[in-house]
């Protein structure tokens, strides 16, 4: 029962150089989504899909972009990563529909830029 | 412009009183009200949630109550345990068609044994 799958747990990067943050999940949810946490700031929403094929931007976008060919993963990409992205990186997922639906959350990636 | 406020960054209390938490909201269109709990080198984990239809909902030790006029609620935890102690958030959503959830800047709670 894995739930929601993050990779790498951390990972350094140089100023420029580009990558992406892995999400998958085995809970057959509509929704998921990518959170960054800095301190003091909370978690900010980056971006967001509510089912394959579709994707919408979050709090703070610039700089990252996804993609949602399947229902089970949602990459996260930085295209010429800078300083100011480093952060812990949560992605979560879950059900569609009326009512609260709890977001289940990835352990993180914990990713440094020098 | 932070829309969903947790304006005590930390917070501690003796094993066995009362823990309170507390979340405040700027966005009258928030419906679905919900706290996580996060352990440190974890991602968060679903705690209890309120729609606001209703100004109170408890579950186990854990009790949220909501004030809508107030634009605030607030998260009980009777008695406080040592395993209680990690980081708290509260998050906020509307359910009008975009999905997104919006978090606090989270409560550290340290439960003193």
């Amino acid at each position: 029962n894995a739930g929601v799958t993050q990779t790498p747990k951390f990972q350094v990067l140089k100023t420029g150089q580009s990558m992406t943050l892995q999400c998958a999940q085995d809970m057959n949810h509509e929704y998921m989504s990518w959170y960054r946490q800095d301190p003091g700031m909370g978690l900010r929403l980056i971006h967001y899909s509510v089912g394959a094929g579709i994707t919408d931007q979050g709090e703070v976008p610039n700089g990252y972009n996804v993609s949602r060919s399947t229902t089970e993963d949602f990459p996260l990409r930085l295209l010429s990563a800078a300083p100011s992205q480093t952060s812990v990186y949560f992605c979560a997922s879950s059900y569609l529909g009326q009512g609260v639906q709890p977001q289940h959350f990835g352990d993180g990636t914990r990713l440094s830029i020098l | 412009d932070q829309q969903v406020k947790q304006n005590s960054p930390s917070l501690s209390v003796q094993e066995g009183r009362i823990s309170i938490l507390n979340c405040d909201y700027t966005n009258s269109m928030f419906d679905y009200f919900l706290w996580y709990k996060k352990y440190p080198a974890e991602g968060p984990t679903f705690l209890i949630s309120i729609s606001s239809i209703k100004d109170k909902n408890e579950d186990g030790r854990f009790t949220v109550f909501l004030n809508k006029s107030a634009k605030h609620l607030s998260l009980h935890i009777v008695p406080s345990q040592p395993g209680d102690s990690a980081v708290y958030f509260c998050a906020a959503s509307e359910t009008s068609g975009t999905y997104k959830y919006i978090f606090g800047t989270g409560t550290r709670l340290k439960v003193l044994a």
